[in-house]
C-alpha cells in the first residue's frame, strides 16, 4: 500500500540555519502531497501542499517540490526561527473507492531551534 | 470559520470504562474523518463519514469502537471497555466537497489507567 518515509529526528539547529527535512513516498496513483506541522499541545496544521509533479508548495518561508522521478517531497526553509520548533509530518492523500481520501502520514520529525 | 473543535481535550479513565468523544467539523464540510495518533508516530486513519454515512472503517477499529454522525454535522467516537492500548490522541478532521485537503482539530488525548 501507499506509504511515507521521513527522516528521523530530532533535528537541532541554531536560529537562522538552513533546514531540510527529507521525505519520500510510495504510491500507486498520483496523490497530493502535504506537510503538516504540530506545535506542542496543539493539533495538526496544514503547512503546505502540492498536487502534481513539479508543483512547489510554499508557506511562511517553507517550501517543498513534488518530485515524481525521485518520489520525494523534501521540506526546506532558508532561515529557521525559534518559533519553528515543532513536529513536522509529511503526508499523502490516498483516494478511496468510496470517494473520500485517507491521509497517510510519516512518523514525524521533531525540530528544535536554539536561539 | 471557527475550525474543527473536539471535546474533551483530555480524558483519563480506568480500564474497562466506556468513553465518548465529540467532534464538530468546519461548518458545511461534508466529510469527517477520525484518526488515532500514538506517541512518536503519525496519525493513522480510523474511519470516515460522508454526510451521515460511514463509508469506511480501518482494521484498527475493533468492535469496541463505534462512530456516528447522526445528522451529518457533529460526530461521536465511542470506545467501550477501554484497554491500556487505547491510550492515544484521537484526532478529527473535516473536508469540503471532493477536495483531499483535511483540516484537523486539536485532538482528544485519552489516557487509560
Amino acid at each position: 500500500g501507499d506509504s511515507v518515509t521521513q527522516m528521523e529526528g530530532p533535528v537541532t539547529l541554531s536560529e537562522e540555519a538552513f533546514l531540510t527535512i527529507n521525505c519520500t513516498y510510495t504510491a500507486t496513483g498520483y496523490p497530493s502531497l502535504f506537510w503538516y506541522v504540530q506545535y506542542p499541545g496543539e493539533g495538526l496544521q496544514l503547512l503546505l501542499k502540492a498536487t502534481k509533479a513539479d508543483d512547489k508548495g510554499s508557506n511562511k518561508g517553507f517550501e517543498a517540490t513534488y518530485r515524481k522521478e525521485t518520489t520525494s517531497f523534501h521540506l526546506e526553509k532558508g532561515s529557521v526561527q525559534v518559533s519553528d520548533s515543532a513536529v513536522y509530518f509529511c503526508a499523502l492523500s490516498d483516494r478511496r473507492n468510496t470517494g473520500g481520501f485517507k491521509t497517510i502520514f510519516g512518523a514525524g520529525t521533531r525540530l528544535f531551534v536554539k536561539a | 470559520d471557527t475550525g474543527v473543535s473536539q471535546d474533551p481535550r483530555h480524558k483519563i479513565t480506568k480500564r474497562g470504562q466506556n468513553v465518548t468523544f465529540r467532534c464538530d467539523p468546519i461548518s458545511e464540510h461534508n466529510r469527517l474523518y477520525w484518526y488515532r495518533q500514538t506517541l512518536g508516530q503519525g496519525p493513522e486513519f480510523l474511519t470516515y463519514f460522508q454526510n451521515e454515512a460511514q463509508l469506511e472503517k480501518s482494521r484498527l477499529l475493533s468492535d469496541r469502537f463505534s462512530a456516528e454522525r447522526p445528522k451529518g454535522s457533529f460526530s461521536t467516537l465511542e470506545i467501550q471497555r477501554t484497554e491500556q492500548g487505547d491510550s492515544a490522541m484521537y484526532l478529527c478532521a473535516s473536508s469540503l466537497g471532493n477536495t483531499d485537503t483535511q483540516y484537523f482539530g486539536p485532538g482528544t488525548r485519552l489516557t487509560v489507567l
